[in-house]
């Protein structure tokens, strides 16, 4: 079993629709998520981190994130050309020197 | 601000040859990240410095790969010699702060080939 895991997609969403992106994690231990969002021949970049249960929201983008059943995922609201890319989740334990495990992401896009 | 600069961004050698990679990170960050991405992959950690010191290269192939961070700034990644399942993006990160951080900002990438 991978430590993060994410469906590769494609994941093809209509445009100005509501992207959902979705990754499940092995280590219950771990406290920090992050997701990032990688263009084509880019490197990744950072969008949203969440430390506690809940929602984060920031912008047109919400993520959410559920310890219990090791579970987070990212909301993208109207949905733009402009969000299609590989969007990574990566995990990280308690301490500092625990590694950020990165799943293989899921490639979004968006159609006009 | 200028962000984390690597160089090259291309490189193509045959196997057996050796290959470096460069790596200036963000001002002011003491952590340095190299990772390896390979195609439909996400970033693998090859090795994590924190200023001069190496805290964490238990996934560098040590018998071919190297790396060093003089004055805790700059860093470098070699490869000698280069096999062809090194074929791969290397991205280099930094984080401010001490200890591994998820709040990673990376660099263009330096993509190889190795033929």
């Amino acid at each position: 079993q991978k430590e993060v895991e994410q469906n590769s997609g494609p994941l093809s969403v209509p445009e100005g629709a509501i992207a959902s992106l979705n990754c499940t994690y092995s280590d219950r231990g771990s406290q920090s998520f992050f997701w990032y969002r990688q263009y084509s021949g880019k490197s990744p970049e950072l969008i949203m981190s969440i430390y506690s249960n809940g929602d984060k929201e920031d912008g047109r983008f919400t993520a959410q994130l559920n310890k219990a059943s090791q579970y987070v995922s990212l909301l993208i609201r109207d949905s733009q050309p402009s969000d299609s890319a590989t969007y990574i989740c990566a995990v990280k334990g308690y301490s500092s020197a625990s590694k950020i495990i990165f799943g293989s992401g899921t490639r979004l896009s968006i159609r006009p | 601000e200028a962000g984390v600069v690597q160089s090259p961004r291309y490189k193509i050698i045959e196997k057996k040859q050796p290959v470096a990679f460069w790596c200036n990170p963000i001002s002011g960050h003491n952590t340095l990240y190299w990772y390896r991405q390979n195609l439909g992959q996400g970033p693998e950690l090859l090795i994590r410095y924190e200023n001069e010191e190496a805290v964490d290269d238990s996934q560098l192939p040590k018998d071919r790969f190297s790396a060093e961070r003089l004055k805790g700034v700059d860093s470098t990644l070699k490869i000698q010699p280069a096999e062809l399942g090194d074929s791969a993006v290397y991205l280099c990160a930094s984080s401010f702060g001490q200890g591994a951080s998820g709040e990673l900002f990376f660099g263009e990438g330096s993509r190889l080939t190795v033929l």
